[in-house]
């Protein structure tokens, strides 16, 4: 089955330590995107990507970094920069070349603690 | 900034009820989608309406769109216990610089007692 999968579930790291957020999906979808949830909070864009090799910050893309060298992954690295860094982190993809209509398809989020 | 804000907050209701949320936004939309969330999970489509559309539905859901209002609500009719779930509204900027982006709201928690 097609779908986004998001490793690893559960992550904690120490104050400090930069720490990467794996997001891979087998939808052939051209346009990826990461988002942070904080409790009880709607999702917040960090950063997207409409095709290979590029990408675009989103509303709170400092502190955060990623890449697309491959249409499959979109990984997200949370540096030491990123002062409140403990969230749930959902990755979405769409088929966005297609049209402006095309819903997100999320994965199951990797809930990050850092203490 | 987050252009959806949805009311209310928190709905309880009991199984077989009808459970209806709604959102507003500030300014000029493509579309307006809404996703459902099970607690821990990501988020999953339920539908999504258009600007030059006034409502659409899908099984049990029925969603309206007023541009002169800003706003849309989500009916959930014969509510079920599985349809607790956090519901968020999603906001596609009509052009601009915001390509592609959806703006989430803050969601409405519904729980459903059997």
């Amino acid at each position: 089955d097609g779908g986004i999968t998001q490793s690893p579930k559960y992550l904690f790291r120490k104050e400090g330590q930069n720490v990467t957020l794996s997001c891979e999906q087998n939808l052939n979808h051209d346009a990826m995107y990461w988002y942070r949830q904080d409790p009880g909070q709607g999702l917040r864009l960090i950063y997207y990507s409409q095709i290979v090799n590029d990408f675009q910050k989103g509303d709170i893309a400092e502190g955060y970094s990623v890449s697309r060298e491959k249409k499959e992954s979109f990984p997200l690295t949370v540096t030491s920069a990123q002062k409140n860094p403990t969230a749930f982190y959902l990755c979405a993809s769409n088929d966005q070349g297609s049209s402006y209509n095309s819903p997100l398809h999320f994965g199951n989020g990797t809930r990050l603690t850092v203490t | 900034s987050q252009q959806g804000e949805e009311d209310p907050q928190a709905l309880s209701i009991q199984e077989g009820e009808n459970a209806t949320m709604n959102c507003s936004y500030k300014t000029s939309i493509n579309n307006l989608q809404w996703y459902r969330q099970n607690s821990g999970r990501g988020l999953v489509h339920l539908i999504l309406i258009r600007s030059n559309e006034r409502e659409k539905h899908s099984g049990r859901l029925r969603v309206t769109l007023d541009t002169s209002k800003k706003s849309s609500s989500l009916l959930i009719t014969a509510s079920r216990a599985a349809d607790t779930a956090s519901y968020f509204c999603a906001t596609l900027h009509a052009g601009g610089t915001s390509y592609g982006k959806l703006t989430f709201g803050q969601g409405t928690i519904l729980t459903v007692h059997p």
